[in-house]
Parts: structure tokens; sequence; C-alpha cells
């Protein structure tokens, strides 16, 4: 199963870009990687996937570069509702599903 | 939207009880899972269930947990002894398809097992 690594922890303020970036250096070629939120006290929610260059959805733009060793999800402008953490999982089928630490993001006013 | 529900939302019981832990997945949902998070940790897969049986279970599912799909609506998660370290949020997920790029996973909003 591939590993990720992400970053423990960001904040930002209200209003900015913020990038989170997770390695996952051992991808295999049918991997595909998602992004999952999660708000404290509640279950995770999907946020975004994508497989390889760019997908871009209402909430947020996941960029892969070509080597897939890596991916960052892009959420513009983002409000203090954005404060969670966030997960970045690589598998093939949702029996592979499994979480790392994931970041958690604070956004302050 | 559908959603995934969970009944309790909160259960304490006694060291040594048994526990179930009910949900209802989306009604065209096929796969069916259980995750558990400890209280500021990761949140950790159990075990995948498909067409009434188990597809995948990890280490943390010994023999003291089971699942089943009693009806055509609830998928459970026994836990027949409990212990100290059981205490978590267990959250219940289900998707269509098994595949990552064609089944999104879906979560409940969790129950959370206190065990004294």
């Amino acid at each position: 199963l591939a590993k990720t690594t992400q970053p423990i922890s960001m904040d930002s303020y209200e209003g900015q870009e913020v990038n989170i970036t997770c390695s996952h250096n051992n991808i295999a070629t049918n991997d595909y990687i998602t992004w999952y939120q999660q708000f404290p006290s509640q279950g995770p929610r999907f946020i975004i996937q994508g497989y390889k260059t760019k997908v871009t959805n209402e909430v947020a733009s996941l960029f892969i570069p070509a080597d897939r060793k890596s991916s960052t999800l892009s959420l513009p402008r983002v409000s203090l509702s954005d404060t969670a953490v966030y997960y970045c999982l690589v598998a093939y089928n949702n029996n592979d599903m499994r979480f790392g630490a994931g970041t958690r993001l604070t956004v302050k006013p | 939207e559908p959603e995934v529900t969970q009944t309790p939302s909160h259960q304490v019981t006694q060291m040594g009880q048994e526990v179930i832990l009910r949900c209802v997945p989306i009604s065209n949902h096929l796969y069916f899972y259980w995750y558990r998070q400890i209280l500021g940790q990761k949140v950790e897969f159990l075990v995948s269930f498909y067409n009434n049986e188990i597809s995948e279970k990890s280490e943390i599912f010994d023999d003291q947990f089971s699942v089943e799909r009693p009806d055509g609506s609830n998928f459970t998660l026994k836990i027949r002894s409990t212990k100290l370290e059981d205490s978590a949020m267990y959250f219940c997920a289900s998707s269509e398809t098994r595949d990552v790029y064609t089944g999104e996973l879906f979560f409940g909003e969790g129950s959370r097992l206190t065990v004294l």
C-alpha cells in the first residue's frame, strides 16, 4: 500500500489560498489520489480526486505532476469554516483506503 | 442528499459488555465499511463488507469484532466483550462500487463509544 506523507499542521488567514502537499513516492500505476476533509466529531468527507495533471471542482483544485510522486491540494480563498483536518489517500480500491495522520489546517481571522 | 446514518450517536458501556453499533448505508450502495478513530488519532480501517461477507479486514478487527447485514438496510458492528481501548468514534461508510475512481466513500456522523 502506498504510504503518504503530509505536513502535520498549517496555519492560514481568511481569504488566502492554501496549498497542502502530499508525498507518495511508491504510488502504483493504478492508484488514484483522493483528498478527504474532516471536521471535529464528524466523519471524513470527500473533497477531490485525481489521477494525473490537474483536477478542479467547486471547492478545490488538485495538482499532480507527471511522476505522480506527490500531489497538492489547493483551497482558494479559505474561510474560517475551512478549519479541519485534510487527508491525502492513495489507493486503487476502497478496501485499500488507509488514512494517514492528515494535515490540521487552522484558518485565522 | 442521501446520507449514511448511524445509531447510537454516543454509547457508554462497562468493560466486558457487548455493544452493537448500527448503520444505515445509502440505499443503492453495495460496499460497506467500518472505521474507528481514537480521540486525537487518525482514522483507522477496520473492515469492508460486500455481498454479505467480509471483503477485507485490518489487524485491529480481531475475534471480538463481527459485522453483519441482518436485513436489507442495516449494517452492524458488534464488539463482543469491550475493553477500555475500544473507546473511540466508530464511523460507518458506504460506496456504490469498490473502485476508488467510481466509488466515493460516504461516511456517517459516527458513534462515540466510551468504555468504563
